[in-house]
């Protein structure tokens, strides 16, 4: 498809289990943004990259939370270990590299329930 | 560090309906100003933004003005519709000039009812 795609669009797992989620990014942009959007707060920044490095990781909330991205295109999130606090929404987001319009384009997310 | 506050919600409006969200910012630098919107099972897509002082943002009937002296960014529609229920956040970006990481505020519901 033409948009950003993330899967799965809900996962349920149990205290302590890791998970991974995807993000598919528009074909062509360089730069990939995670999110995550918790109940009753805003979007809170987690990671992005360029490409395939991650220039800024300062929003991820531990050393349980993880990130990769291969060839330039599909990111990978990856939560250890989790806890019941990580549930929430994760939002992947692209963007052309140096359009810097602030225009990000967002998947729909992936719903996380840790039990 | 940069912050975004805007009103809290739930708004509920009737069909027709002036609207606006309150949404005020705090940032180190000279930001960009966005809205975006999430409607019911979609991601969120940006409505419009300012990228300076006095810039108005405009699109689908929205307007919102860049107020460098209240550091604000309210969002207004002069007539609202149903289709228009979604939630509704506003951001900055610092523009660094590789990325447009946003910072964003908690988001305002808003429910148009007929």
């Amino acid at each position: 498809g033409a948009g950003v795609s993330q899967s799965p669009s809900n996962k349920v797992t149990e205290k302590g289990k890791d998970v991974e989620l995807r993000c598919d990014p528009i074909s062509g942009h360089t730069a990939l943004y995670w999110y995550r959007q918790s109940l009753g707060q805003g979007l809170e920044f987690l990671i992005y990259f360029q490409g395939n490095s991650a220039p800024d990781k300062s929003g991820l909330p531990s050393d349980r939370f993880s990130a990769e991205r291969t060839g330039g295109s599909v990111s990978t999130l990856t939560i250890q270990r989790t806890q019941q606090e990580d549930s929430a929404v994760y939002l992947c987001a692209s963007s052309l590299l140096r359009a810097n319009t602030g225009e990000l384009f967002f998947g729909e997310g992936s719903r996380l329930t840790v039990l | 560090g940069d912050s975004v506050t805007q009103m809290e919600g739930p708004v509920t409006l009737s069909e027709e309906a002036f609207l606006t969200i309150n949404c005020t910012y705090t940032a180190t630098g000279y930001p960009s100003l966005f809205w975006y919107v999430q409607y019911p099972g979609e991601g969120l897509q940006l409505l419009l933004k300012a990228t300076k002082a006095d810039d108005k943002g405009s699109n689908k009937g929205f307007e919102a003005t860049y107020r460098k002296e209240t550091t604000s960014f309210h969002l207004e529609k002069g007539s609202v519709q149903v289709s228009d229920s979604a939630v509704y956040f506003c951001a900055l970006s610092l523009n660094t000039g590789t990325a447009s990481k946003l910072t964003f505020g908690t988001g305002t519901r808003l429910q148009v009812t007929l």
